[in-house]
């Protein structure tokens, strides 16, 4: 079983630069998250979809677009990539009830030269 | 908005015990608690409801002061592997998205 998974690991881009970050769960979950994580500033949510074929932004969304594919998947896109989205992005999911927690993915390294 | 973690870092030694504290400026449905190992991924640990029910790790509890607006995470009889970044997530209505704190480092000692 392989939880959420994120693709890819690692990644450096370009400024300017395009680039989707891709995130598939296989616990039949309904609710998904993106969020982004830099030094002292926690777990910071861009984009969340609670169902599918819905989204919602979140503390942080500009700069970024989002894409819920079907339940499985959940796809972040950077149009333009600046040096200021460096970062640490994480995929959750979760069933949509509160007594139970997310479940989040390896994360996915990015650095914007 | 970001509920406010104290304290921001904590250092013990093996077998003393810890507590982190989590704010918030709104009224809370739920408060979620998680640890993060260095480049890992956040895990689970503990889940509070309004009203008292509680979820979570078997050697770490918490409270959950609903008028208050505050959460604590109690760890007890510390070991290394305690060791980590503790964040909470606290929702301010059912079936919302959680806001997360800083985050609180806790780094445990033999």
């Amino acid at each position: 079983n392989a939880g959420v998974t994120q693709t890819p690991k690692f990644q450096v881009l370009k400024t300017g630069q395009s680039m989707t970050l891709q995130c598939a769960q296989d616990m039949n979950h309904n609710s998904m998250y993106w969020y982004r994580q830099d030094p002292g500033m926690g777990l910071r949510l861009i984009y969340y979809s609670a169902s599918e074929g819905t989204t919602d932004k979140g503390e942080v969304p500009n700069g970024y677009n989002v894409s819920r594919l079907n339940k499985r998947e959940f796809s972040l896109r950077l149009e333009s990539a600046a040096p200021s989205q460096t970062s640490v992005y994480f995929c959750a999911s979760s069933p949509r009830d509160s007594n139970q927690p997310q479940h989040f993915g390896d994360g996915t390294r990015l650095s914007i030269l | 908005q970001q509920p406010v973690q104290s304290p921001q870092a904590v250092i013990l030694r093996e077998g003393e015990d810890a507590v982190i504290n989590c704010s918030s400026s709104k009224a809370l449905y739920s408060v979620h608690w998680y640890r993060q190992k260095h480049g890992e991924a956040p895990v689970f640990l503990m889940i509070l409801l309004k009203g008292g029910e509680q979820k979570g790790h078997e050697k770490i509890s918490a409270s959950f002061n609903e008028k208050k607006q505050q959460s604590s995470l109690y760890l007890t009889a510390s070991q290394l592997s305690y060791s980590g970044t503790y964040f909470c997530g606290t929702e301010a209505n059912s079936g919302y998205a959680l806001n997360f704190g800083k985050g609180t480092s806790l780094l445990v000692t033999p």
